[in-house]
């Protein structure tokens, strides 16, 4: 069974900095893309950045590109979000989810989804 | 910028049939897009309903359908139960690795 656990959320001031991670276990993490996701408190969802199994792939949405950094160790099934220069309109539940490849195409989709983790920007 | 649109809510009659669907604030939505739905209820994760268009995730029921209606990706659902009340999302790839998710639809079933 798939299962993909957040952690690293919590609360950080405007202009800080926060390492989100996504434990993975259940299948072969290296062969998969993957993929954070967020939620505003009463929003939609919105796309935040994918990459490639191998790592030597990511795309970022144009709302964290140059702040969010998305990177992966297949060794030790995990996957990672540097945010930096966090903001209010940062604050989510941020949601790691997995493609059903390792490449990254037009035909990937979010096969599998965590839980969350809340990140709540504040002073 | 292009957006996605979505209907912001709908409601259904236990048994009834509901379409929602999924736009773009500027041009077609076509089976390049690669539409996905994703179902979602308070508090908990999305879950994968469809994707490519049409295909069902595992151990979705065929009460859920997907497809292309004149120029939006559209979400069918027929024979709609009370635990259908929910927020539909739907993502479409726009190329260069980048999707974009609709405002979602929040599902009444009364």
């Amino acid at each position: 069974e798939v299962q993909l656990v957040e952690s690293g959320g919590g609360l950080v001031q405007p202009g800080g900095s926060l390492r989100l991670s996504c434990a993975a276990s259940g299948f072969t993490f290296s062969n998969y893309a993957m993929n954070w996701v967020r939620q505003a408190p009463g929003k939609g969802l919105e796309w935040v950045s994918t990459i490639s199994a191998s790592g030597g792939s990511t795309y970022y949405a144009d709302s964290v590109r140059g702040r969010f950094t998305i990177s992966r160790d297949n060794s030790k099934n995990t996957l990672n979000l540097q945010i930096n220069s966090l903001r209010a309109e940062d604050t989510a539940v941020y949601y790691c989810a997995k493609d059903q490849r390792g490449g990254v195409a037009g035909t990937n989709y979010f096969e599998s989804w965590g839980q969350g983790t809340l990140v709540t920007v504040s002073s | 910028q292009t957006v996605v649109t979505q209907e912001p809510s709908f409601s259904v009659s236990p048994g009834g049939t509901v379409t929602l669907t999924c736009g773009l604030s500027s041009g077609s939505v076509s089976t390049s897009h690669y539409p996905s739905w994703y179902q979602q209820t308070p508090g908990q994760a999305p879950r994968t309903l469809i994707y490519s268009t049409n295909t069902r995730s595992s151990g979705v029921p065929d009460r859920f359908s997907g497809s292309i209606l004149g120029n939006k990706a559209a979400l069918t659902i027929t024979g709609a139960q009370a635990d259908d009340e929910s927020d539909y999302y739907c993502v479409l790839y726009m190329g260069s690795g980048i999707r974009v998710f609709g405002g979602g639809t929040k599902l009444t079933v009364l």
